[in-house]
């Protein structure tokens, strides 16, 4: 199994510009979720979702979106990027919704200029 | 929202001696308490978790209490190793909703 994997792993975007960030999953767990990391601030969720075709919102979901069309993708959409977007974002997945251990995948470093 | 609060922030301790890291929770229905571990570079990794129905767990060297009465739960490591250095997170939530992490605790365990 490779677990929880992310694409890209490093990406640098001028402000403005759109992207997704990748996730994906071989362990048919229901739950998958999108972090932020900041110094000092530990992880924020931005989206998660309990299920394919259900999603919802964390803590800091402005200018984020997500899908979930199929149990093992879990897409982050950056609509128009800002500097203050710059961060280190990892996906992470669970059996469920459950108290369960989250898997993180290794993340991805943007960088916004 | 839940709101969780690590202490301390960094931490330094001599090989061999115990290291403990405190956190405080607001959200009374949260019930879901992991730990993670984050070595530099690296992604957080579990390394023990504890649910509101129990007040202690331990796995070797790694114990965790809580106390749901005054909304705090500890993370205790006995007999650090240089290994153990790294970043530690509490997280607080309702199962997996919407879990909260806090700040982080920079363990540096000196040989």
């Amino acid at each position: 199994n490779a677990g929880v994997t992310q694409t890209p792993k490093f990406q640098v975007l001028k402000t403005g510009q759109s992207m997704t960030l990748q996730c994906a999953q071989d362990m048919n767990h229901e739950y998958m979720s999108w972090y932020r990391q900041d110094p000092g601030m530990g992880l924020r969720l931005i989206h998660y979702s309990v299920g394919a075709g259900i999603t919802d919102q964390g803590e800091v979901p402005n200018g984020y979106n997500v899908s979930r069309s199929t149990t093992e993708d879990f897409p982050l959409r950056l609509l128009s990027a800002a500097p203050s977007q710059t961060s280190v974002y990892f996906c992470a997945s669970s059996y469920s919704q459950g108290a369960y251990e989250q898997y993180f995948g290794p993340g991805t470093r943007l960088t916004v200029t | 929202g839940e709101n969780v609060e690590q202490h301390p922030s960094t931490l330094s301790v001599q090989e061999g001696d115990s290291a403990v890291i405190k956190c405080t929770y607001s959200d009374s229905a949260s019930n879901y308490f992991p730990w993670y571990k984050q070595e530099l570079g690296k992604r957080p990794q579990l390394i023990i978790d504890i649910r509101s129905n129990v007040g202690e767990k331990k796995d070797q060297r790694i114990a965790v209490t809580l106390n749901k009465t005054a909304k705090h739960f500890s993370l205790h490591i006995t007999e650090t190793q240089p290994e153990d250095s790294a970043v530690y997170f509490c997280a607080a939530g309702y199962n997996n909703n919407d879990m909260r992490f806090g700040a982080g605790t920079r363990l540096t365990v000196k040989p």
